[in-house]
């Protein structure tokens, strides 16, 4: 699977959009974009995939650049209850394939 | 629904002693089956994985093991519990659908070796 680039940390102030970059500038043709999140304690959370058209749901949108090497989740109101570690992974989606989770991104949400 | 149940939630264990963590998964046939463990303030690391009953892979060295003795079923265990088999142990499902993959976890169970 191709590796990703988050940064360890960010800030956000409740009721802002929060956007998240990931960097992976080694992605190949048939991989996917996964985000999950992390809250303290809990199980890993599914948010939104995508391969190569942004892609939007209740949760979040996924936005992905034209030459895929890089992608922005974006929470578009954040809340508190969205601090959490967010984890960007790309791999190829096909059953009995691993995914591993790499360091993510804290964001932690302030009032 | 699918739902994927996961016990015990914490554990506390002496060192030298068995393991055996228990995940099974209901609403769905034929699951991939994973173990992941999470050590304090760090990510993932994918131990064990399973494409079907008795089909175990392994990612990683380690006095630990996995069986899949039914389809919806997946058991952790170890013989004897090192200090170092502490953390965050997570355990999950995936179904391939219109070739994409998502992933579901469960609960968790914290381990503490002492």
């Amino acid at each position: 699977d191709a590796k990703t680039t988050q940064p360890p940390s960010m800030d956000c102030a409740e009721g802002r959009a929060a956007n998240l970059p990931c960097n992976h500038s080694t992605i190949s043709g048939n991989e996917y974009v996964y985000w999950y999140r992390q809250i303290h304690s809990q199980g890993p959370q599914y948010i939104i995939h995508g391969l190569k058209n942004n892609e939007t749901n209740e949760m979040a949108s996924l936005i992905i650049t034209e030459d895929r090497k890089s992608s922005t989740l974006i929470l578009p109101h954040a809340t508190l209850r969205d601090t959490a570690v967010y984890y960007c992974i790309v791999r190829v989606a096909y059953a009995g394939n691993m995914l591993t989770f790499g360091g993510g991104t804290r964001l932690m949400v302030k009032p | 629904s699918q739902t994927i149940h996961q016990w015990p939630a914490t554990l506390v264990q002496p060192v030298g002693s068995p393991l055996s963590l228990e995940c099974t998964v209901e609403g769905t046939s034929n699951p991939n089956l994973y173990w992941y463990r999470q050590a304090a303030g760090r990510g993932l690391q994918l131990l064990f994985y399973s494409v079907g009953i008795g089909q175990i892979s392994s990612e990683v060295p380690q006095n630990l093991s996995a069986s899949r003795p039914q389809d919806r079923q997946f058991i952790l265990s170890s013989k004897k519990l090192l200090l170092s088999d502490s953390g965050f142990y997570l355990c999950a499902w995936s179904v391939l659908v219109s070739g994409r993959e998502k992933l579901f976890f469960g609960s968790g169970t914290q381990l503490s070796v002492l």
